[in-house]
């Protein structure tokens, strides 16, 4: 069974810092996607990386998929308190898991 | 375009009672659907998958179980809730052969 590692778990910075979370498997995947959830409602997808190396920016989010398909990464520019949620990261084998995710608090 | 709904978005049930959660999508055919449960605010935790009417795969042995009466129909049951049952219940559909879901709003069950 593949596994998708998030990481860190929980993250409290400051508005106008910059972080980078992270989405770790030892298996390949030929895509991974990046949700963002809200408390009380399901998961909202913002992006799908599907080619090895590839990088996608998304306003003032750039997710990258690592070269060998295996991690990727969610890199936020002065994070603002609109960007709090809890960040997932999914693949699928013959169907979708999903990592733990990464819950992040933007501090006014 | 497509939607999908999922009902009731609360419930409170006793222990010992059953459980019916429905999930419809519309404006597809024959997606893959899935149930997760989600604890605490956490990850989403596979709990079954159809790629078909009649299809259900089974993710993780529990109390509950799942139906695929219809093409774009999917039911969460179980017999006899158990207290440990309480979570987020988030239903989702997928294209075949496309790694992307859409999730409905989600129930929030307790069981006391």
């Amino acid at each position: 069974t593949q596994l998708l590692e998030q990481s860190p778990q929980f993250l409290s910075i400051q508005e106008g810092e910059n972080l980078t979370v992270y989405c770790n498997s030892s298996s390949v995947f030929s895509s991974l996607q990046w949700y963002r959830q809200e408390p009380g409602e399901g998961p909202v997808l913002l992006v799908t990386v599907v080619t090895g190396g590839e990088v996608k920016k998304l306003k003032r989010l750039t997710f990258q998929f690592g070269d060998a398909r295996k991690d990727s990464s969610l890199h936020i520019t002065a994070a603002q308190p609109g960007d709090t949620g809890l960040y997932l990261c999914a693949g699928r084998d013959d169907k979708i898991i999903f990592g733990k995710g990464t819950r992040l608090h933007i501090l006014p | 375009s497509q939607t999908i709904h999922q009902w009731p978005a609360t419930l409170v049930q006793p222990v010992g009672s059953p459980l019916s959660l429905e999930c419809t999508v519309e404006g597809t055919s024959n997606p893959n659907l899935y149930w997760y449960r989600q604890a605490a605010g956490r990850g989403l935790q596979l709990l079954f998958y159809s790629v078909g009417i009649g299809q259900i795969s089974s993710e993780v042995p529990q109390n509950l179980s799942a139906s695929r009466p219809q093409d774009r129909q999917f039911i969460l049951s179980s017999k006899k809730l158990l207290l440990s049952d309480s979570g987020f219940y988030l239903c989702a559909w997928s294209r075949k052969g496309v790694d992307e879901a859409f999730f409905g709003q989600g129930t929030r069950l307790t069981v006391v």
